[in-house]
């Protein structure tokens, strides 16, 4: 079946550093990938929409300078924090696929920005 | 506007229980329902979906969900929950490619 991969599992960085998290699909082609953000005993809120070889689409109130999204294959997309802040401290989660076949969803990245 | 609601936050099920969370939508057309689930710190596990024909959906571990279209509803259920079967549960709504989520369901399960 789909498998989707996403890596790290967990960073711990310094407040004002960058952060690349990367979604791979990594048996199938992924046109689209989507970001999601996840709150402490919440549920998961889109960030963005990304597209392959085009710029990704954002969600109302998602800051498109501090989450910079790059999908520049069929099968990679990247999610880049920059200049982080506690605040983006969270559990971040790439998915792939679509209609008709579902969505298959990464293992998740827990950001702690110290 | 697509939306889901799952009306309660937690349920307490004993273990060998039957088991059902429900589930209820808002969408303008025809709707592909998923239900999720999450264990702590982890990603979220298809469970089953639904696009079309049969509206009782058989999943994995044991699940299954039934779309009542007159109802707007995706409820999930089991006939024997497992103490392994504790986790978030999350009902979603597809459109043509985003999904929107429910709040979640935190499932536990009692000896």
């Amino acid at each position: 079946g789909a498998v989707v991969s996403q890596h790290p599992s967990w960073v711990i960085c310094k407040s004002g550093t960058s952060v690349k998290i990367e979604c791979r699909s990594l048996d199938f082609q992924a046109t689209t990938m989507f970001w999601y953000r996840q709150f402490p005993k919440q549920s998961l809120m889109l960030m963005a929409t990304s597209n392959e070889g085009s710029k990704a689409t954002y969600e109302q109130g998602v800051e498109k300078d501090k989450f910079l999204i790059n999908h520049a294959s069929l099968t990679l997309s990247t999610l880049t924090v920059t200049s982080a802040h506690p605040e983006d401290s969270s559990f971040y989660i790439c998915s792939a696929g679509g209609r008709p076949y579902g969505y298959t969803f990464g293992s998740g990245t827990r950001l702690t920005v110290v | 506007a697509q939306s889901v609601t799952q009306p309660d936050i937690h349920i307490t099920v004993s273990e060998g229980a039957s088991l059902e969370l429900r589930c209820n939508y808002s969408y303008g057309a025809t709707p592909y329902l998923f239900w999720y689930v999450q264990s702590p710190g982890q990603g979220l596990q298809l469970l089953l979906k639904y696009f079309s024909g049969d509206t009782l959906v058989q999943g994995i571990k044991g699940f299954e969900a039934e779309f009542k279209r007159s109802q707007s509803s995706f409820n999930l259920r089991k006939p024997s929950v497992h103490w392994s079967d504790a986790a978030e549960y999350f009902c979603a709504v597809g459109g043509f490619q985003k999904l929107v989520f429910g709040t979640g369901t935190r499932l536990l399960v009692s000896p």
